[in-house]
């Protein structure tokens, strides 16, 4: 069965940073491209960026939104996906989920963990 | 970046009765492979969003044949035959032909 379950989310000041992670299950995790996409009340779902699977390297692929503030790397070893998120705005409060890619669609999506920003 | 645009945003609906939602977008989804990518989730309270139907009429396993998706260029639909208790929550189409991929803004679903 194919599971992806996020962590890492919580309260943060504004400027400070946080980790997330998704822990993979039920698959063969460096076959395939994983995305990161946020979702809030105000502006909805939005995709935030992606790592694309061992045969291309891991290459890693941004929004504008948050390129240069959010990384996404991963560690096949251990099947997971992170986020790595500095400089958080207020804006940057949502629930952030993790979603198997599958070429123009997600099949399966963590249930998500919450990220706050506020002082 | 592709906008999407759904409608109606929201959708109060008689049980037994048929419902329908729009969604378009800024520019056509039909990809340079031929394939148009465009996605409908649903999505309950406290859930993940659940995938309903890929490239634009492809229905998932699972998912009642009262779903169904149509429409091509930059004009699509998704249309419930007969509307359910369990159909109620929020339903976004989702293009991923363009990058960024982008969602509609969600079409809220309930019962009269």
């Amino acid at each position: 069965e194919v599971q992806l379950v996020e962590s890492g989310g919580g309260l943060v000041q504004p400027g400070g940073s946080l980790r997330l992670s998704c822990a993979i299950s039920g698959f063969t995790f460096s076959d395939y491209y994983m995305d990161w996409v946020r979702q809030t009340p105000e502006k909805g779902l939005e995709w935030l960026g992606r790592s694309r699977n061992k045969a291309n390297n891991y290459a890693p692929e941004y929004a504008p939104s948050v390129k240069g503030r959010f990384t996404i790397s991963r560690d096949d070893s251990k099947n997971s996906l992170y986020l790595q998120m500095n400089n958080l705005r207020i804006e940057d409060a949502a629930v952030y989920y993790c979603a198997r890619d599958e070429g123009g669609t997600y099949l399966y999506w963590g249930p998500g963990t919450l990220v706050t920003v506020s002082s | 970046d592709v906008v999407m645009t759904q409608s109606p945003l929201s959708l109060p609906v008689t049980l037994g009765q048929p419902a329908s939602i729009s969604c378009s977008s800024s520019q056509s989804l039909v990809h340079s492979d031929g394939n148009t990518y465009l996605n409908w989730f649903h999505q309950r309270p406290g859930q993940s969003p659940r995938r309903l139907i890929y490239k634009v009429s492809n229905r998932d396993s699972g998912v009642p044949d009262r779903f169904s998706g149509s429409g091509s260029g930059t004009d699509f639909t998704l249309k419930i035959s007969r509307v359910e208790a369990e159909d109620v929550g929020v339903y976004y189409c989702m293009q991923a032909s363009h990058w960024p991929r982008t969602f509609g803004p969600g079409t809220k679903v309930d019962i009269k």
